[in-house]
């Protein structure tokens, strides 16, 4: 069974421009998660979805964040425009519902804005 | 509100030293806890877990006890290995509303040498 999968695995931007991350969970997970890592900092949550709807957006820095997870299945976090301190790492996990204690990472996405 | 507090690192240990990374955390209710271990180049994964207070997770020759009394989860293994050197996130995670996130700590990376 394929594990959670992340694309790109490096992007390299400069601020103000637009970037795009995917995140596609693992088949049958209806639970989402975005987390990202800033600067060797801890990894702090940015969002939940259960299936397409967003149960949990709290930890979101902004509005130049988006994330969508049309249909249920993969979702997109698309920052515009981006700035310098949205460089990171960024991380999505799944898990299912009755079992949701435990989350799977993909290998996440390091985004460096110039 | 919820949080984790992991020691620094760096951690520089010979192959066969004895490893202990503190954990200390903050919770309202009784939340589940977690260890997950990021080798170079690779995602998170989870390396143990306990659910209850005085549960001990293992795995890999890895421990950590769930001590509610000093709200602690130490990660402790006996002999590390060069393989083992990578980062490790102590987390946190409290059931609400029938889902949960996770709280992670900094993050103590550690280097085995042979």
């Amino acid at each position: 069974e394929a594990g959670v999968t992340q694309f790109p695995s490096h992007s390299v931007i400069e601020k103000g421009q637009t970037v795009t991350l995917r995140c596609d969970p693992i088949s049958g997970h209806d639970n989402l998660y975005w987390y990202r890592r800033v600067m060797g900092k801890e990894i702090k949550f940015l969002l939940h979805f259960v299936k397409e709807s967003k149960q949990d957006e709290s930890g979101m820095p902004n509005n130049r964040f988006l994330a969508e997870r049309t249909g249920g299945t993969y979702s997109t976090l698309k920052v515009q425009p981006a700035e310098l301190e949205d460089s990171g790492v960024y991380f999505c996990a799944s898990s299912q519902v009755l079992t949701g204690n435990e989350q799977y990472f993909g290998p996440g996405t390091r985004l460096t804005v110039t | 509100g919820d949080s984790v507090t992991q020691m620094e690192g760096p951690v520089t240990l010979s192959e066969e030293a004895f490893l202990t990374i503190n954990c200390t955390y903050t919770a309202t209710g009784y939340p589940s806890l977690f260890w997950y271990v990021q080798y170079p180049g690779e995602g998170l994964q989870l390396l143990l877990k306990a659910t209850k207070a005085d549960d001990k997770g293992s795995n890999k020759g890895f421990e950590a006890t769930y001590r509610k009394e000093t709200t602690s989860f130490h990660l402790e293994k006996g002999s590390v290995q060069v393989s083992d050197s990578a980062v490790y996130f102590c987390a946190l995670s409290s059931l609400r509303g029938g889902y949960n996130k996770l709280i992670f700590g900094a993050g103590t990376r550690l280097a085995v040498h042979p």
